[in-house]
């Protein structure tokens, strides 16, 4: 298996851009989660979904930022329009059941916003 | 609101001593888990605590739950220098919700 799977893994746009992070989960889990690493705020959890349904989306920052998971082998984390602020490491990991479950973590993307 | 705290944040040890990491959580929860990450790399789950008492063991480290202290432990044993990492705790409260990480430990293991 190939892991969990993000993209891109470097993206670099100005502010006021919209921004989508993309997420592949291993095949066969069904939650996924977006988690944010920043050097202020340090890992935070944004959302997570079962089943393609969002459980907990109590971490999304604001309204610029929205998440979709179309169905169980695909999630998008979009930022519309992007800030300075959210320049950070984005995580996407995935488990087969709910967070008690071992989580498998993606290799991140990093976002900066000029 | 639930408030997660490590200490210490940085750790200095020499190969083959033993020492623990602390993890502090404001409010109730029997959810708790633990995090390796290397530098400039993504995390590892390392264990999940679901209970009063819980001990999970993985090679040289041992995690502990305590739920009634809101406390646990991270126990390192022989610390060899592939243990170098940043250590994280977690802690998700009774409601399945407000998931929250302490601020890590910067564990180095010197030969």
């Amino acid at each position: 298996d190939a892991g969990v799977i993000q993209s891109p893994r470097h993206e670099v746009t100005e502010m006021g851009q919209e921004v989508t992070l993309r997420c592949k989960p291993i095949s066969g889990h069904n939650s996924l989660f977006w988690y944010r690493q920043t050097m202020m705020r340090g890992l935070e959890l944004l959302i997570y979904f079962n089943n393609n349904v969002p459980i907990d989306d109590s971490g999304m920052p604001e309204d610029r930022f929205s998440a979709k998971m179309p169905n169980a082998s695909f999630s998008t984390l979009k930022i519309q329009p992007s800030e300075p602020r959210d320049s950070a490491v984005y995580f996407c990991a995935s488990s087969w059941g709910l967070p008690t479950d071992t989580q498998y973590f993606g290799p991140g993307t990093r976002l900066t916003v000029l | 609101e639930l408030k997660v705290e490590q200490n210490p944040l940085f750790l200095s040890m020499q190969e083959g001593k033993n020492y623990t990491i602390y993890c502090n959580y404001s409010t109730t929860s029997d959810r708790l888990y633990w995090y390796r990450q290397d530098p400039g790399k993504s995390l590892e789950s390392l264990f999940v605590l679901l209970s009063n008492g819980a001990v999970k063991q993985e090679g040289r480290l041992m995690a502990s739950l305590d739920t009634k202290a809101r406390l646990s432990t991270l126990h390192i044993t022989a610390a060899v220098h592939d243990l170098s990492a940043t250590y994280f705790c977690a802690v998700e409260n009774n409601y399945g919700q407000n998931f929250v990480f302490g601020p890590g430990t910067r564990l180095s293991v010197l030969p």
